[in-house]
C-alpha cells in the first residue's frame, strides 16, 4: 500500500528564515509525486510535479526536490503570506493513473 | 478561467438524511475525481470519471454513497442515508485529459452529520 509521510506536522518560522519541509513515500511505480498548498477554507492549490530522482522545480521561494525516497520543499526567506498547510501526494502506476495518496500535511506559520 | 466550483460549501444534516454534493470542473476536464478529508486525517481518494464514466471507484466507502457525471459535465456525490463518520471536508477535482496534467481542486464542501 503506498504510504506518504510529512514531517514536521507544524513549523513556525519568523520572516526571513529559511528552512525545508520533509515528504517520505513508498510507492510501487512513482508516476509524479505532487505538491500542493492549502489555505484554511480552500481546496489545495497546485504547486509542482516531480518524476524522477534528481529533479527540482522551483517557483518564488519555494524549491522542490526529489530522490527515490523522499522529496523536500525548500523555503528560502519566507513572508507572512506563505503560512499555509502544504500537502505532498504520489501517484502510483496504474492503468488509470487517477488516484493520489496525500500525505497529513506541514503547517506552515510564518512570522513578521 | 473559472476553477473547480463546488455546492454547497457548507451542509449540516441530521443523522439518516440524504444530502447530495455538486461539482462543477473547469470547462474542458474530461477527468473529474472525488476526494474526502475526515478529521485529523489526510484527504483519501474515492473515485474517479472519465467523462461520464466511472473509471475507478475503489476509494467509495459503501453503498450509501452514489456519484453520477451527468453527460459529462457536472458531477453529483449523494450520501444515503448519512451516518456521524460521513462528516468532513468533500474536495472535488478536475484535470485535462494527459496523464501528467496536475489535478485542480475546489473549495470543499464540509458535511457535518449531527
Amino acid at each position: 500500500e503506498d504510504q506518504v509521510t510529512q514531517s514536521p506536522e507544524a513549523l513556525r518560522l519568523q520572516e526571513g528564515e529559511s528552512s525545508s519541509l520533509n515528504c517520505s513515500y513508498t510507492v510501487s511505480g512513482l508516476r509524479g509525486l505532487f505538491w500542493y498548498r492549502q489555505d484554511p477554507g480552500k481546496g489545495p492549490e497546485f504547486l509542482f510535479t516531480l518524476y524522477s530522482a534528481g529533479e527540482e522545480k522551483e517557483k518564488e521561494r519555494l524549491k522542490a526536490t526529489l530522490t527515490k525516497k523522499e522529496s523536500f520543499l525548500h523555503i528560502t526567506a519566507p513572508k507572512p503570506e506563505d503560512s499555509a498547510t502544504y500537502l505532498c501526494a504520489v501517484r502510483r502506476n496504474t492503468g488509470t493513473a487517477s488516484k493520489l495518496t496525500f500525505g497529513t500535511g506541514t503547517r506552515l506559520q510564518v512570522t513578521l | 478561467e473559472a476553477g473547480v466550483t463546488q455546492f454547497p460549501s457548507h451542509s449540516v444534516i441530521e443523522k439518516g438524511q440524504t444530502v447530495t454534493l455538486r461539482c462543477d470542473p473547469i470547462s474542458g476536464h474530461d477527468n473529474l475525481y472525488w476526494y474526502r478529508r475526515v478529521m485529523g486525517k489526510e484527504i483519501k481518494f474515492l473515485l474517479h470519471f472519465v467523462k461520464e464514466s466511472k473509471q475507478d471507484e475503489s476509494g467509495m466507502p459503501n453503498n450509501r454513497f452514489l456519484a453520477e457525471r451527468t453527460g459529462g459535465t457536472y458531477s453529483t456525490l449523494k450520501v444515503q442515508p448519512a451516518e456521524l463518520e460521513d462528516s468532513g471536508v468533500y474536495f472535488c477535482a478536475s484535470s485535462q485529459g494527459r496523464e501528467s496534467s496536475p489535478l485542480h481542486f475546489g473549495n470543499g464542501t464540509r458535511l457535518t452529520v449531527t
